[in-house]
């Protein structure tokens, strides 16, 4: 059973078009953290939310962290085709010194 | 500044072969995490260093696989024998320290196959 759910799978869509992806746990974490990884390369953070609903935005992406700290989402506006790639969300505890990820969202943004 | 390194890119061997992956992690980083990836398991952690100590080696999948961290600057992942179902690409990533805030950086990781 994965620890952290992310929905959808899969996720294919035109240039233009605004998108959510969610990661979904029955785990409170401290912290979330949200990946991208492209082909052939390793994943690369996007962001850290650390407060039960923190809103973070990096240009046209908005993160949010839920109140209860156990799900988190990413909003992309105005998808471009390179926001194609797969998206990782990652859960961490205090101390813990390690995450665990989730299963992944790949997205392609057709031009 | 030069990211994690890992070497080689591409890996094919037999079955029954012994396979040795490495990884120099970035300069003044105390963390090393080896990770796993395919397409039915997504991104496993394997094994996770602190100043060269092996910390948790619980998602080590069997007596087969093997980690080492001999100095700051280097690290090997060891599979003997390997078989085809440990053909997956695995990754090597970095960090200053072990915090729940602590940026991962990965490696551009290594395709493994065993024939």
């Amino acid at each position: 059973t994965q620890l952290l759910e992310q929905s959808p799978q899969f996720l294919s869509i035109q240039e233009g078009e605004n998108l959510t992806v969610y990661c979904n746990s029955s785990s409170v974490f401290s912290s979330l953290q949200w990946y991208r990884q492209e082909p052939g390369e390793g994943p690369v953070l996007l962001v850290t939310v650390v407060t039960g609903g923190e809103v973070k935005k990096l240009k046209r992406l908005t993160f949010q962290f839920g109140d209860a700290r156990k799900d988190s989402s990413l909003h992309i506006t105005a998808a471009q085709p390179g926001d194609t790639g797969l998206y990782l969300c990652a859960g961490a505890w205090t101390n813990a010194g390690k995450s665990t990820f989730g299963d992944g969202t790949t997205l392609t943004v057709k031009p | 500044d030069a990211g994690v390194i890992q070497s080689p890119r591409h890996e094919v061997t037999e079955m029954g072969q012994e396979v040795t992956l490495r990884c120099k992690p970035i300069s003044g980083h105390n963390s090393l995490f080896w990770y796993r990836q395919t397409m039915m398991r997504g991104l496993e952690l394997l094994i996770y260093f602190n100043n060269n100590v092996p910390i948790d080696d619980s998602g080590m999948p069997e007596d087969r696989f093997s980690a080492k961290m001999p100095n700051a600057s280097f690290s090997t992942l060891k599979i003997q024998p390997s078989e085809p179902r440990d053909s997956a690409v695995y990754f090597c990533a970095s960090s200053q320290g072990t915090g729940d805030t602590d940026t991962q950086y990965f490696g551009p990781g290594t395709r493994l196959t065993v024939l």
